[in-house]
């Protein structure tokens, strides 16, 4: 089982607002880090999956940056907005799920 | 656009009793998963399996869980005498080959275990 590790817990954010969340996993025998968006009563949906050190990936107003040697991920949301509220969750490897970010954007 | 499919969407048993949770996996995907989520924590990896047999498992995963693709569709995860620790909601997820594929998850089983 992997140490992973992800902050904040929450974030509340106004409308507009740019944020961005980290996630930290051990830098030994890195695989590939996916990151994940899951609203409530939801399932995960996939957002990225990052495999090279240095990647950076976007998909409109979310993008993310890897760095494999330290061993931490960015997730950042430019501009929020009300519906890009969920829980933001990192999985090392594609299956050891951090504890997630719960992001709440206020219009 | 293709999905994985559970069923049923909810679950209730007796503790003791045997479950049988059913995933269809999106059809050309070859990587399969079972994690689960008890109310209020994170989501926890159970098994992942490949070319019809267990390539990683958890430490959750004792003998009291199985996983079995019976027909080359269907990918079942059975829980032989369900606790009350049990109760979750269960997801099961497909992908395909490569290391930068995405998984795809069902919606989930909720398993209530009374």
């Amino acid at each position: 089982i992997l140490n992973v590790e992800q902050s904040p817990q929450s974030l509340h954010v106004q409308e507009g607002d740019s944020t961005n969340f980290t996630c930290s996993f051990p830098s030994s025998n890195f695989y590939a880090l996916h990151w994940y968006r899951w609203e409530t009563a939801k399932s995960p949906e996939a957002l990225f999956v990052m495999t090279l050190n240095g990647d950076e990936k976007k998909k409109g107003r979310i993008s993310a940056t890897l760095n494999t040697k330290e061993g931490y991920s960015y997730l950042y949301i430019k501009g929020s907005q009300p519906e890009d509220s969920a829980t933001y969750l990192c999985a090392p490897g594609g299956i050891y799920f951090g504890s997630g970010t719960k992001l709440n954007v206020k219009p | 656009e293709p999905e994985v499919t559970q069923t049923p969407s909810h679950q209730v048993t007796q503790m003791g009793q045997e479950v049988i949770l059913r995933c269809v996996p999106i059809s050309n995907h070859l990587y399969f998963y079972w994690y689960r989520q008890i109310l209020g924590q994170k989501v926890e990896f159970l098994v992942s399996f490949y070319n019809n047999e267990i390539s990683e498992k958890s430490e959750i995963f004792d003998d009291q869980f199985s996983v079995e693709r019976p027909d080359g569709s269907n990918f079942t995860l059975k829980i032989r005498s369900t606790k009350l620790e049990d109760s979750a909601m269960y997801f099961c997820a497909s992908r395909g080959t490569g290391r930068g594929n995405i998984q795809y998850f069902g919606a989930g089983t909720r398993l209530s275990v009374l």
